[in-house]
């Protein structure tokens, strides 16, 4: 069974803090690695997509993704109220592309 | 100018009824999806179309079946409606090739059967 695993939380941070959210996958196949963010009662948005090692930066997010650990993280610096919503790693699998495998997603909460 | 689209927004219907869903895309992606997301928010991959043509099709019983009339659009129909049916179900689109498999989401429908 291949899975994606992430920390449920809730993560409590209070605003302008750096907020880290981890993520481990079990396919060693897998190539690519998105982050998805979803407010409640809204659909997910993609906010990173990383597909090498190392990090990769956008605005106040960097994705950084480990493949020999299997691991995937979002950090997002200078966190803000705006920012509390569940993130959701996803990880293509089964040797597909299309194929994405999404975690249970963690709860961030921005505190003022 | 909305992306993904998701008709309707709201489907409440009694158990045994069958209904369908409809998806949209504007974004001129070759791929679409369709995703069920369960009350515990778990999001689940159910079917991918690439050109019309079924690519993905998990472990869903035959009473859901997908149509793409073309590939910008894709409908899910299901027959028989089950109170395990109830969740949210997305659609969702992606340009493959050139390493791009970025998944963009339409609004949901939130489906619920009683």
């Amino acid at each position: 069974q291949k899975e994606v695993e992430q920390n449920s939380g809730p993560l409590s941070v209070p605003e302008g803090a750096i907020a880290s959210l981890n993520c481990t996958y079990s396919d060693r196949g897998s190539q690519s690695f998105f982050w998805y963010r979803q407010y409640s009662g809204k659909s997910p948005e993609l906010i990173m997509f990383i597909y090498s090692n190392g990090d990769k930066e956008d605005g106040r997010f960097t994705a950084q993704l480990n493949k020999a650990s299997q691991y995937v993280s979002l950090l997002i610096r200078d966190s803000q109220p705006s920012d509390s919503a569940t993130y959701l790693c996803a990880v293509n699998s089964g040797g597909s592309n299309y194929k994405l495998t999404f975690g249970k997603g963690t709860l961030l909460t921005v505190n003022p | 100018d909305t992306a993904v689209s998701q008709t309707p927004k709201y489907l409440v219907t009694q158990m045994g009824n069958d209904k369908s869903i409809k998806c949209e895309q504007n974004l001129g992606h070759d791929t679409m999806y369709w995703y069920k997301q369960d009350s515990k928010k778990f999001l689940k991959i159910m079917f991918s179309y690439n050109n019309k043509e079924l690519i993905i099709n998990e472990t869903v019983p035959n009473r859901f079946s997908p149509k793409s009339p073309d590939k910008a659009h894709l409908n899910l129909h299901i027959n028989s409606l089950e109170l395990g049916d109830s969740a949210v179900y997305f659609c969702a689109s992606s340009q493959g090739g050139k390493g791009l498999y970025e998944q963009y989401f339409g609004p949901g429908t939130r489906l619920t059967v009683t």
